[in-house]
């Protein structure tokens, strides 16, 4: 089975600070591909990262970040020098190989303070 | 390219009552998902659709139904409704459904069951 956890459900950050998102997941397949949704307050998901499990690379987007460990089941997300349009809800998922469903987590709710 | 479309945007109805709710995926993509968020459980899988025919399901009871049609369009169902079926229902497409495409979500139906 797998279970997607992201243990923050609400973090509040003054505009330029830095912030984590953690995201701890469990998988049994050895090929599995994460993702991070951003839900801002008008509801529809946007798509902002897709890592596949055989690539641990990071990645930098502008002032996205995304921290790939697989020894620790972990795909951490941090914005750099934040500001309020990144207040939204962030999702962290996973899917496994094949044609399999996508499993969402809790999400962690951001919140940008000017 | 337009992306994923639901209509209609809001929805009420009364207890007992069904709902049909339509999504039309970006053009080109053929699996279609179909999720349930609610501020108690999150965003929950409710099942997916590919070239017509429903290849995933999740855990939800009878009442929660589908169908795709051959040009991708979907429609999700729900019948004698009870006040626990208000939430934010995310349709969501892929090109073919695989792990590795990257869903793409629409706006969201919200509906309200009084």
């Amino acid at each position: 089975a797998q279970k997607v956890t992201q243990a923050q459900t609400e973090i509040s950050v003054v505009e330029k600070e830095d912030v984590t998102l953690d995201c701890v997941y469990e998988t049994r397949d050895t090929t599995y591909y994460l993702f991070w949704y951003k839900q801002p307050p008008s509801g529809e998901l946007v798509f902002l990262i897709r890592r596949n499990s055989f690539d641990e690379q990071n990645e930098i987007s502008g002032r996205y970040s995304w921290n790939f460990q697989k020894s620790t089941s972990s795909f951490n997300f941090t914005i750099t020098a934040s500001q309020v349009v990144d207040s939204a809800v962030y999702f962290c998922a996973l899917a496994g190989p094949s044609y399999q469903k996508v499993t969402f987590g809790t999400g962690t709710k951001l919140q940008v303070i000017p | 390219k337009a992306g994923v479309t639901q209509t209609p945007r809001y929805l009420i109805k009364t207890r007992g009552q069904q709902v049909t709710l339509s999504c039309s995926p970006i053009s080109g993509h053929r699996s279609v998902s179909w999720y349930q968020q609610t501020p108690g459980q999150g965003l929950q899988f409710l099942f997916e659709y590919f070239s017509e025919t429903q290849r995933n399901k999740g855990n939800f009871p009878g009442r929660f139904s589908g169908r795709q049609f051959s040009n991708s369009r979907s429609e999700m169902n729900v019948s004698t409704l009870e006040l626990g079926d208000s939430a934010l229902y995310l349709c969501a497409s892929r090109v073919t459904g695989f792990s590795t495409d990257t869903q793409y979500f629409g706006p969201g139906t919200r509906l309200t069951v009084l």
